[in-house]
């Protein structure tokens, strides 16, 4: 079974610009969350989606938005880059049957803002 | 909302040597994940484990949920052990994953 893909790999955008990221859960996983890694603070929660909604939401601003297609994929989008937006963003998917199951990670889109 | 300490932060081993590190938590959990972040930046699945113990070759962790506290173990160290181990945790209340500031293991031959 294929595991978590994300899409691109690597990206350099300037500050001002948007960026749309991608995030293909694994076969039958229903659930995509994402997370935010940075050297200061660390891996943080951006927000989770299940059948197409929101289900649950970290504190970032309005600039971090997200959706859910009805195959599961998944879409984050930051718009109106700002230098501190430099990260590692990571797309997880969850396992069926629950919302306490497990988390498998994909392998993440560097972004990095000039 | 849930705290999630990790120590120690850094560790520096020989290959062949043996390791625990832990992971305590500030509330009940319903999910513990423990990962291995590697140079390129993907966490790797080592265990999920809200309470009791596994085992998976080389590694094992426990843990104890009562007493809020997760061990992993690592025996016999090899150089491809290094990187950082993250500890994860769900609390009652949501479905985010909750991580600790990890351990940073180095491993030398």
């Amino acid at each position: 079974k294929a595991g978590v893909t994300q899409t691109p790999r690597y990206l350099i955008k300037t500050r001002g610009q948007q960026v749309t990221l991608s995030c293909s859960p694994i076969s039958g996983h229903r659930s995509v969350s994402w997370y935010q890694q940075t050297p200061g603070q660390g891996l943080q929660f951006l927000f989770e989606y299940f059948s197409e909604t929101q289900r649950n939401k970290g504190n970032f601003p309005g600039r971090f938005s997200g959706r859910q297609f009805s195959n599961s994929r998944s879409e984050m989008n930051v718009s109106t880059l700002e230098l501190g937006d430099s990260a590692l963003y990571l797309c997880a998917s969850t396992t069926p049957g629950g919302a306490y199951n497990e988390q498998f990670f994909g392998p993440g889109t560097r972004l990095t803002v000039l | 909302g849930i705290q999630v300490e990790q120590s120690p932060p850094d560790l520096i081993l020989q290959e062949g040597a043996n390791s625990t590190l832990r992971c305590n938590f500030s509330d009940s959990v319903n999910n513990l994940q423990w990962f291995h972040q590697n140079p390129w930046g993907q966490l790797i699945n080592l265990f999920y484990i809200p309470s009791g113990t596994k085992q998976n070759g080389r590694l094992s962790a426990t843990t104890v949920a009562t007493e809020r506290y997760s061990l992993l173990y690592i025996s016999s160290s090899q150089t491809t052990d290094s990187g950082v181990y993250f500890c994860a945790v769900v609390n009652q209340a949501g479905t985010a994953l909750i991580f600790g500031k990890g351990t940073t293991l180095s491993v030398s031959s």
